[in-house]
């Protein structure tokens, strides 16, 4: 069973960085690209980040160019988000997401809590 | 980038009715090298994290009950539910999967009667 747990849920102040991780487990992370998707309190889905199976390629959305970096660990199944110069307009919930057929995220972790907050 | 359209932003049915999404996509998603529509729908029940239903336009997860049903081509794609039921309350976004960065529809929020 496809399993992903992220972690690292907190409330920061603007300007400060956090890092998330998520653990995979039930599948061979190494094989297949990761995202990162979050949704801000009671809006919709916003895409941010992607990383290829072997980390050669990276792609994020603009509202978070230069500010978030992914990164993975294929020796601990682990997948990161670091953001730094944190805004209130980040505030939400981030999802790490497993890239499946067709390269849509197919399966999705329970989600960790961001707040950017002074 | 790519940007989804969505209707209606939401709908109210009774268990047992159709319902139909409609999704349009500011480009075409249709690949010319293999002919494939890279649109996706994504299920969010209240409380917990999407769950994917369709991908390639009209390829159902697996597990996905075939009451849902995906299609279109190009830029104007539904998703139809076939006989609502209860469980099926939920918000339903399309998103494409045809260029980064990935985007998604604003969302329709499905409520039972």
């Amino acid at each position: 069973e496809v399993q992903l747990v992220e972690s690292g849920e907190g409330l920061v102040q603007p300007g400060s960085s956090m890092k998330l991780s998520c653990v995979a487990s039930g599948f061979t992370f190494s094989n297949y690209g990761m995202n990162w998707i979050r949704q801000a309190p009671k809006k919709g889905l916003e895409w941010i980040a992607l990383i290829y199976y072997d980390s050669s390629s990276k792609y994020y959305a603009d509202s978070v160019k230069g500010r978030f970096t992914i990164s993975r660990d294929n020796s601990k199944n682990t997948l990161y988000l670091e953001m730094n110069s944190l805004r209130s307009e980040d505030t939400a919930m981030y999802y790490c997401a497993k890239s499946g057929g067709g390269y849509s995220p197919d399966y999705w972790g329970q989600g960790v809590m961001v707040t950017v907050s002074s | 980038d790519i940007v989804m359209t969505q209707s209606p932003s939401s709908l109210a049915v009774s268990a047992g009715e159709t319902v139909t999404i409609n999704c349009k996509s500011s480009q075409s998603l249709l690949s010319s090298g293999n002919q494939k529509n890279y649109l996706a729908w994504y299920q969010q029940k209240p409380g917990q994290s999407p769950k994917l239903l369709i991908y390639l336009a009209s390829t159902r997860e697996s597990g996905v009950p075939d009451r849902f049903i995906g299609s279109g081509s190009g830029t104007d794609f539904t998703l139809t539910i076939s006989s609502v039921q209860a469980e099926d309350l939920a918000d339903y976004y399309c998103q494409q999967h045809y260029s980064y960065p990935l985007t998604f529809g604003s969302g329709t929020k499905l409520e039972i009667k």
